[in-house]
């Protein structure tokens, strides 16, 4: 198993472009998320999804979409890059039900200038 | 608010201590508590998670605890190694939450040789 992969690992964007980060898990996990770690701070929810055909926001969803229409994958949207999207983006997932031990994607570093 | 706090945001030892890590956090209806690592530019690896019927977790030199009414739960590294050296993050899943995680910002640990 690969886990959760995310791609690109790095990345570099104007203002105003717009971009997809790709996250995949082979784990047949229900639940997946993304989050952003800015320096010094700890990760913050973007949206989460408990299935496929369902996302809601979490806590910094503004500046992003994302959709699911299958369970193995969840992307990130951007559409209009901003300098304060400038980050660390991490994927999860997690299995329904029992201790729902999240598992974490290798992050894909964000710069908007 | 629900808050998760770390403290201190660093912590020096000498290899070979005895060390704990705290953390704290505002509402005891938890769903459970995780503790990650996280080395420089990587991603997140779940260490123990502790469900809120438990009072602790252990893994080889790692044991965590909990206390709900307190709103507490510790990292006790035992012998620790330079190569503990890393940023430990403190996570909890609410009740009802679809075990979104609220994150610490991390401890930054540092084992000198």
């Amino acid at each position: 198993n690969a886990g959760v992969t995310q791609t690109p690992k790095f990345r570099i964007l104007k203002i105003g472009q717009s971009m997809t980060l790709q996250c995949t898990q082979d784990m047949n996990h229900n639940y997946m998320y993304w989050y952003r770690q800015d320096p010094g701070m700890g990760l913050k929810l973007i949206y989460y999804s408990v299935g496929a055909g369902i996302t809601d926001k979490g806590e910094v969803p503004n500046g992003y979409n994302v959709s699911r229409t299958t369970t193995e994958d969840f992307p990130l949207r951007l559409e209009l890059a901003a300098p304060s999207q400038t980050s660390v983006y991490f994927c999860a997932s997690s299995l329904a039900g029992g201790p729902m031990r999240q598992f974490f994607g290798p992050g894909t570093r964000l710069t908007v200038l | 608010k629900q808050e998760v706090t770390q403290i201190p945001a660093a912590l020096s030892v000498p290899e070979g201590e005895n060390l704990v890590l705290n953390c704290s956090f505002t509402d005891s209806a938890i769903y459970n508590l995780q503790w990650f690592r996280q080395d420089p530019g990587k991603g997140l690896t779940s260490l123990l998670l502790i469900q809120s019927s438990q009072r602790e977790q252990t893994s080889g030199r790692l044991n965590a605890s909990l206390d709900k009414s307190s709103g507490r739960s510790t990292l006790y590294i035992a012998a620790s190694q330079p190569g503990d050296s890393a940023t430990y993050l403190c996570a909890v899943s609410y009740t009802g939450a679809n075990s979104k995680l609220t994150f610490g910002k991390g401890i930054t640990l540092s084992v000198r040789p």
